[in-house]
């Protein structure tokens, strides 16, 4: 099993541009989540899918876009990338439908490292 | 204030000592509590839940909760410098049961 897989692992962008990144999971986990992490604070979540064909907001959602593909794939969409953007990114899944009493434990994939110039 | 709140560190701990690792929390409601490491650009991963007040030993690991002062911490027996990472404390809001993570301690076991 390769768990939780992000592509890419690595992306240059100028402002404006836009990208997408990819999360596929293959642990048959009801819920995924879209984090990013910058310089001395917490990861934060962006969005989050409780299960295929549902998205939700999470703390930081300005500025992306999310699409539950499948059960397994959940991307993540930049339409006009800022400065501000500049973070690692973070795929998790988890077993646990997020909303009901319990978190699971999330896994997480290897991260997408993302500079906007 | 900030609802998950760590020491940044760095801490610096000598090998084959104890580590200890705290983390205070907002939402008097919260019921699950997890520590995350996460080795330099690397992703985080789980090294323990706990639930419930008191202590959870998992090998040289062990969580302690106390609910009504609202903090987790997490020792580290016999500290390797393997154990070197940072660490990260995510407490599940009771509002929405989504993790809240805080920003993580820096811990350095020195040999």
């Amino acid at each position: 099993n390769a768990g939780v897989t992000q592509t890419p692992k690595f992306q240059v962008l100028k402002t404006g541009q836009s990208m997408t990144l990819q999360c596929a999971q293959d642990m048959n986990h009801n819920s995924m989540y879209w984090y990013r992490q910058d310089p001395g604070m917490g990861l934060r979540l962006i969005y989050y899918s409780a299960s295929e064909g549902t998205t939700d907001k999470g703390e930081v959602p300005n500025g992306y876009n999310v699409s539950r593909l499948n059960k397994r794939e959940f991307s993540l969409r930049l339409e006009s990338a800022a400065p501000s953007q500049t973070s690692v990114y973070f795929c998790a899944s988890s077993e646990e439908v997020a909303g009901l009493a319990g978190t699971e434990t999330q896994y997480f994939g290897p991260g997408t490292r993302l500079l906007v110039l | 204030q900030k609802e998950v709140e760590q020491n940044s560190g760095p801490l610096s701990v000598p090998e084959g000592a104890i580590a200890s690792l705290n983390c205070t929390y907002s939402d008097r409601g919260s019921q699950s509590f997890f520590w995350y490491r996460q080795y330099s650009g690397k992703s985080p991963e789980l090294i323990m839940s706990i639930y419930s007040n008191g202590d959870k030993e998992d090998g040289r690991f062990t969580a302690q909760l106390n609910k009504a002062s609202q903090y987790v911490s997490l020792l580290i027996r016999d500290s390797q410098p393997s154990d070197s990472a940072t660490y990260l404390c995510a407490v599940e809001m009771r509002s929405n049961y989504q993790l809240i993570w805080g920003a993580g301690t820096k811990l350095i076991i020195k040999p």
